[in-house]
């Protein structure tokens, strides 16, 4: 299946400051990417939908200004939490989806994963 | 609103016994997803599920779904300790990938 590397896979940061999280699809072209972010021991959730070259659209709830998302091309969506706050601390994992279809069944593939714990 | 729910949310289960997890949604499916995810780990594809009445099978691990009933089952056939994980179902509604996921099964095999 394609690779989606997500990085860093952990950061610890202090309160007030900014993290940036990057999700690349490293063999296939991802005009879409989305962003989930999972408390522990809960299931995930939706934040945004990135599109290449245009504005995410972000979920009912998601403060837009607090979680910036770039889809700068298509192999790269970034994620920046804004002066983060302890309860900003959570798991936050992308996905893409593939195109052109390569394999009509399995169309969406993960990142690893970052934990962010801030402090 | 689409919502997506699993039973049981956990699991203990015997080594060599069979059981299943299932998920119902509450509106209708484009396909149907299911994720195994191991403590700390991100997502692990198992299965994707696009019409009534599929059923896919890898290893121990049988998916069904019935779109009628808006249901899918994930069957485990004398489980072994490595299938211990969290595993999750995922509706995409519209095509969309857009997923809602549900409320996760935690199993735990027990030698």
């Amino acid at each position: 299946g394609a690779v989606v590397s997500q990085h860093p896979s952990r950061v610890i940061c202090k309160s007030g400051t900014s993290v940036k999280i990057e999700c690349r699809s490293l063999d296939f072209q991802a005009t879409t990417m989305f962003w989930y972010r999972q408390f522990p021991k809960q299931s995930l959730m939706l934040m945004a939908t990135s599109n290449e070259g245009s504005k995410a659209t972000y979920e009912q709830g998601v403060e837009k200004d607090k979680f910036l998302i770039n889809h700068a091309s298509l192999t790269l969506s970034t994620l920046t939490v804004t002066s983060a706050h302890p309860e900003d601390s959570s798991f936050y994992i992308c996905s893409a989806s593939v195109w052109p279809d390569r394999d009509s069944n399995e169309k969406l593939f993960f990142g690893s994963g970052t934990q962010l714990s801030v402090l | 609103e689409l919502k997506v729910e699993q039973n049981p949310l956990f699991l203990s289960m015997q080594e060599g016994k069979n059981y299943t997890i299932y998920c119902n949604y509450s509106t209708t499916s484009d396909r149907l997803y299911w994720y195994r995810q191991d403590p700390g780990k991100s997502l692990e594809s198992l299965f994707v599920l696009l019409s009534n009445g599929a059923v896919k099978q890898e290893g121990r691990l049988m998916a069904s779904l019935d779109t009628k009933a808006r249901l899918s089952t994930l069957h485990i056939t004398a489980a072994v300790h490595d299938l211990s994980a969290t595993y999750f179902c995922a509706v995409d509604n519209f095509g969309n990938e857009k997923l809602t996921f549900g409320t996760g099964t935690r199993l735990t095999i027990i030698p």
